[in-house]
């Protein structure tokens, strides 16, 4: 079954990128049908969705962060990337990449186990 | 400020009847946009627990039903085990802040 897996680093400093891979295993990005989200949860909080990409290329960004933020795909590899320019400490949470099944409004129906990011210089 | 409202806490006996409730607005659940629940044992990812307001993944108990009607929607949960404490999540869109929004959560305790 498909699975994923988040990657990067652990620590950033401040003002640096962070930057995030994940792994699509199991099944093939290139296949379509679905959107591939990064989804981050500070600490002690709720879920904020950030942004999604398709196969093709086509994303969509959280507009309080568009600003910031890249998604891009590498479907050789079967990967999807963040990236969050500029980051501060508000920026430090739990980062989880999932698959949309329900063409880009939600239904997250299956979740890479998340990696925990910690800005601080 | 979570476009859709969640209370923070809901609490219930093993064996007890809960319903979590998400109240949204006319720029989401009111126009007719589907509902999402997601489960978060702690320490885990979230889990989807139903998807486009009643349906249930495979896999996922008849213990947990969704519902919709009008700007709110309801998680029902029947039959309360000590497994089910964990924070639930409602999730669906919004003309106005983009395809994917999150209720703040609620924490059930049981």
């Amino acid at each position: 079954q498909v699975q994923l897996q988040e990657s990067g680093p652990g620590l950033v400093k401040p003002p640096q990128t962070l930057s995030l891979t994940c792994t699509v295993s199991g099944g093939s990005i290139s296949s379509g049908g679905y959107y591939w989200s990064w989804i981050r949860q500070l600490p002690g909080k709720g879920l904020e969705w950030i942004g999604y990409i398709y196969y093709s290329g086509v994303t969509y960004y959280n507009p309080s962060l568009k600003s910031r933020i890249t998604i891009s795909v590498e479907t050789s590899k079967n990967q999807f990337s963040l990236k969050l320019s500029s980051v501060t400490a508000a920026d430090t949470a739990v980062y989880y990449c999932a698959r949309d099944s329900s063409g880009g409004s939600g239904s997250f129906d299956i979740w890479g186990p998340g990696t925990m990011v910690i800005v601080s210089s | 400020q979570s476009v859709l409202t969640q209370p923070p806490s809901v609490s219930g006996a093993p064996g007890q009847r809960v319903t979590i409730p998400c109240t949204g607005s006319s720029s989401n659940l009111g126009s007719g946009y589907d509902v999402y629940w997601y489960q978060q044992l702690p320490g885990t990812a979230p889990k989807l627990l139903i998807y486009a307001n009643i349906n249930r993944p495979s896999g996922v108990p008849d213990r947990f039903s969704g519902s919709k009607s009008g700007t709110s929607a309801s998680l029902a949960i029947t039959g309360l085990q000590a497994e089910d404490e964990a924070d639930y999540y409602c999730q669906s869109y919004d003309s106005s802040l983009g395809p994917v929004v999150f209720g703040g959560g609620t924490k059930l305790t049981v």
